[in-house]
Formats: C-alpha cells, sequence, structure tokens
C-alpha cells in the first residue's frame, strides 16, 4: 500500500519562502504524476501542480510565478517551494499521487498545516 | 479555469435515505474528466469516483456517480452513519484542475 508522508516547517514567516517534502514509501515514484494541493483552514481544495517523475511541471497559474516542485527520485520524495509567502498561504497542505492516467487523486499524505506569521 | 458549482451546500438527511449531490461545471468537462472525493475532519480527502461514474478501489457500491458535460451527481443509495462528511468534485479534463467548493452530508 503505498503511502505519503508531508514534513516541513510549520510555521513560516512573511515574504519568506514555504518549503515541504513528500517521501512516498511502500512503492516507486516513477511511472506517476505527483501533486500538490491545498486547503486553507474551513475552505476548499486548491490544486498547486504537479510533477512527473521524469521532472516535467504543470502549475496553477495563479501560483505559478511563486512555485517550484521538484523531484528526487533516488529518494522517493518530491518537494514543494512557495515564495513570497503572505497570510493567504495559510492552509493545510496535501501531497497526492495521481491515479494513473488521469489527475485525480488515489493517495494522499496525511496533510501538513502551514501557518504564515511573524 | 472551470468553476465547479455544487449544490446543495448542506444537506440534512437520516441514515438509510438517499443522497443526491449535484455538481455543475461552468463549461463542459471533456472525457467526463470528473472525481467525487470524502472527507471528514481532520482527514486528507478520499477517492471515490473518477471518470464521472467509475469507482475507485474499495468503494462501497452503494456511491454511485454519472453525468455528462455540464451536469454531474453522485449518490448515495442508502446512508450508513460513515457517510456523513463533506464531498468535493473536481475536474482534470483542463488544467487547472480545480474542485468545487464542496457539499456537507449532515445527520438529519
Amino acid at each position: 500500500q503505498v503511502q505519503l508522508q508531508e514534513s516541513g516547517p510549520g510555521l513560516v514567516k512573511p515574504s519568506e519562502t514555504l518549503s515541504l517534502t513528500c517521501t512516498v514509501s511502500g512503492g516507486s515514484i516513477s511511472g506517476y504524476y505527483w501533486s500538490w494541493i491545498r486547503q486553507p483552514p474551513g475552505k476548499g481544495l486548491e490544486w498547486i501542480g504537479y510533477i512527473y517523475y521524469g521532472g516535467s511541471t504543470n502549475y496553477n497559474p495563479s501560483l505559478k510565478s511563486r512555485v517550484t516542485i521538484s523531484v528526487d527520485t533516488s529518494k522517493n520524495q518530491f518537494s514543494l517551494k512557495l515564495n513570497s509567502v503572505t497570510a493567504a498561504d495559510t492552509a493545510v497542505y496535501y501531497c497526492a499521487r495521481d491515479q494513473k492516467g488521469s489527475t485525480c487523486y488515489d493517495f494522499w499524505g496525511q496533510g501538513t498545516l502551514v501557518t504564515v506569521s511573524s | 479555469e472551470i468553476v465547479l458549482t455544487q449544490s446543495p451546500g448542506t444537506l440534512s438527511l437520516s441514515p438509510g435515505e438517499r443522497a443526491t449531490l449535484s455538481c455543475r461545471p461552468s463549461q463542459s468537462v471533456s472525457s467526463n474528466y470528473l472525481a467525487w472525493y470524502q472527507q471528514k475532519p481532520g482527514q486528507a480527502p478520499r477517492l471515490l469516483i473518477y471518470g464521472a461514474s467509475s469507482r475507485a478501489t474499495g468503494i462501497p457500491d452503494r456511491f454511485s456517480g454519472s453525468g455528462s458535460g455540464t451536469d454531474f451527481t453522485l449518490t448515495v443509495s442508502r446512508l450508513e452513519p460513515e457517510d456523513f462528511a463533506v464531498y468535493y468534485c473536481q475536474q482534470y479534463g483542463i488544467s487547472p484542475y480545480t474542485f468545487g467548493q464542496g457539499t456537507k452530508l449532515e445527520i438529519k
């Protein structure tokens, strides 16, 4: 059974960079697309972007200027960087696996709350 | 981007009843690239339905999806206590992939 686990700081200061890593266990990162999705407290879900294990990416235009997603196949990990954060970036951040052949998500991490505050 | 409008915002029903949730995209979703998720408090969403009508692995057959184009429906045929949660639809036909605002299914 594939498992995903997010890790990274839970508190980031305004204007700084949010950095999270998702570690995949129970399966290989190869052959799949991997996504980041976020959910502000009490609100709905927002797709941030995805990366293919080979390195190609696609980002939400609303965040594209601030987002970088990267992959490290040797560690079975992929990462998210979001720069110039504001309070509006406070959210639970989820990593997820894209179901084979589609861009819906069949495995999710538990999510990690990142708060942007000084 | 495609905006998904879910209705109702809240649905109050009793166990054993039938639930019908609606998702209407602002433009036609190609190839029925429409998914449904269930989310319980403090948990990640769980994929229920993909391709508008295909159940994901391990999902009970009381959950069913239907529809096409700009009108999709999630039906729970006979509600169990564990089905009370928030449900989201998602379109993955056109990037950026977008989610609806959610329907809260609560116990009456």
